[in-house]
C-alpha cells in the first residue's frame, strides 16, 4: 500500500528565512497531495494542495512542487514569520479502490524571531 | 461561520466503558471522516462515510463503531474492545469526490484518556 515519508521531522529557521519540507510517496496512482498546518491543541488546517496534473502551485508565501517521476513533493515557505511555527503534515491519496489519504508523520517548524 | 464542531474537547474513559465522540458539521458536506492521531505520528483513518446511512472501515477500525443517520452528524463510539484508546481524535468533512481527492476540513479534536 501507499507509504508517505516526510523529512525533516524538526526544522528551525530564523525569521525571514525560507523553509522547505519534503515528502516522498510510493504509489504511482496517487493523484492528490494536500499540506496541513496544525497548531498545538487544534485540528489540522489545509494550507495548500496540488493535483497530479500540475507541477507547481503558489499562494502568497507558500508554494508546493510535485515531481511525479521521482514521486516526491515539497512545501516551500518564504519570508517565514513566528506565526508559521507549527507542525506541518503532507498527505497523498492511496491508489486502488479505497484510495484514502495517507499522512506523513509531520514536521515541527520553529521560526525564531 | 461554517465549520466542524467536535465535543467534548477532553474525555476520560474507565476500563470496560464505551464512550461516544460527537462530530457535527454545517458545511453541507456529503463526506465525513474520523482519524486517530498519536504523538509523533501522522493521522490514521478509522472510518469514513461518503453519504448518509453508509460508512466504510478505514485502516484501523477495530474497536470503533460509527453511525451516519444525518448528513450533519457522524458520531464515533470507542468501545471496550479498543485496548489502546488514548489518543487525539479528529473528525473531518469534505465534498463527495473520488478516491479522497477533495479538500478535507478538520474539527479541533477530542483528546481521550484512560482513567
Amino acid at each position: 500500500g501507499e507509504n508517505v515519508e516526510q523529512h525533516p521531522s524538526t526544522l528551525s529557521v530564523q525569521e525571514g528565512d525560507s523553509a522547505v519540507i519534503k515528502c516522498t510517496y510510493s504509489d504511482s496512482a496517487s493523484n492528490y497531495f494536500p499540506w496541513y498546518k496544525q497548531e498545538l491543541g487544534k485540528g489540522p488546517q489545509l494550507i495548500i494542495d496540488i493535483r497530479s496534473n500540475v507541477g507547481e502551485k503558489k499562494d502568497q508565501r507558500i508554494a508546493v512542487t510535485l515531481n511525479k517521476t521521482a514521486k516526491h513533493f515539497s512545501l516551500h515557505i518564504t519570508e517565514t514569520q513566528p506565526e508559521d511555527s507549527a507542525v506541518y503534515f503532507c498527505a497523498a491519496t492511496a491508489g486502488g479502490s479505497q484510495g484514502n489519504l495517507i499522512f506523513g508523520k509531520g514536521t515541527k517548524l520553529s521560526v525564531k524571531p | 461561520d461554517g465549520g466542524i464542531t467536535q465535543s467534548p474537547k477532553y474525555l476520560f474513559r474507565k476500563e470496560g466503558q464505551n464512550v461516544t465522540l460527537s462530530c457535527e458539521q454545517n458545511l453541507n458536506h456529503d463526506a465525513m471522516y474520523w482519524y486517530r492521531q498519536d504523538p509523533g505520528q501522522g493521522l490514521r483513518l478509522i472510518y469514513y462515510s461518503q453519504i448518509v446511512n453508509d460508512f466504510q472501515k478505514g485502516d484501523i477500525a477495530e474497536g470503533y463503531s460509527v453511525s451516519r443517520e444525518k448528513k450533519e452528524s457522524f458520531p464515533l463510539t470507542v468501545t471496550s474492545a479498543q485496548k489502546n484508546p488514548t489518543a487525539f481524535y479528529l473528525c473531518a468533512s469534505s465534498r463527495r469526490g473520488t478516491m479522497f481527492d477533495q479538500p478535507q476540513h478538520f474539527g479541533d479534536g477530542t483528546r481521550l484518556s484512560i482513567l
